[in-house]
């Protein structure tokens, strides 16, 4: 069963804390999304890679940084994390040859005090 | 930015009955995807139309898609409570970069 994993399910941090999250995907997909989703305000895009090393900004990326050194593993690094970055995160992957059908990982709820 | 719209963004039906849901869009896709979300989860995908299809079915699913005027419909028929969850339409460039979300149609099916 195909997958895409993602490291914590619960974090709790401090403000100002530097947060990694991971997300690890058994597809051999190219391209790799995070994604945080709030109440109200739907999915939206914070970074994305198409390829090892590569990334792109979505509509949010300000107070993140990502960072893809092999093409399984996408991490998303909040490097001081804040209250309003408190938020579901999801991580997603898709195959480019494909139809770009997103699987996602079950979500980090991460509460920043 | 926030290119994709579902209506209703709430919607509540007794269990065998049909609920549909609309999505608009403002880009030109490549196809469009429909996502389930069960509370507090990761979401799932559904059914794909692309943009050169009309009407697509997949068991108690039936997606409609209007090209011409942006829209594409989601059809749940005989619903179950089982299919109470949060439902997303996704729209799709030819690259697989552009995944437009929009907010999601809550929908509440009870017995």
């Amino acid at each position: 069963d195909v997958k895409v994993t993602q490291s914590s399910r619960y974090l709790v941090k401090r403000t100002g804390e530097k947060v990694f999250l991971e997300c690890v995907q058994d597809m051999d997909h190219e391209n790799m999304f995070w994604y945080r989703q709030d109440p109200g305000l739907g999915l939206r895009l914070i970074y994305f890679s198409y390829d090892v090393k590569m990334k792109e900004k979505g509509d949010i990326p300000e107070g993140y940084s990502v960072s893809r050194e092999k093409k399984e593993r996408f991490s998303l690094i909040l490097e001081s994390a804040s209250t309003n970055q408190t938020s579901m995160y999801l991580c997603a992957s898709s195959d480019r040859a494909g139809a770009n059908v997103l699987t996602f990982g079950a979500g980090s709820r991460l509460t920043v005090l | 930015s926030q290119q994709g719209e579902e209506d209703p963004q709430a919607l509540s039906i007794q269990e065998g009955e049909n609920a549909t849901m609309n999505c608009s869009y403002k880009t030109s896709i490549n196809n469009l995807q429909w996502y389930r979300q069960n509370s507090g989860r990761g979401l799932v995908h559904l059914i794909l139309i692309r943009s050169n299809e009309r009407e697509k079915h997949s068991g108690r699913l039936r997606v409609t898609l209007d090209t011409s005027k942006k829209s594409s419909s989601l059809l749940i028929t005989a619903s179950r409570a089982a299919d109470t969850a949060s439902y997303f339409c996704v729209a799709a460039n030819q690259a697989g970069t552009a995944l437009i979300f929009g907010k999601g149609t809550t929908l509440s099916v009870s017995s």
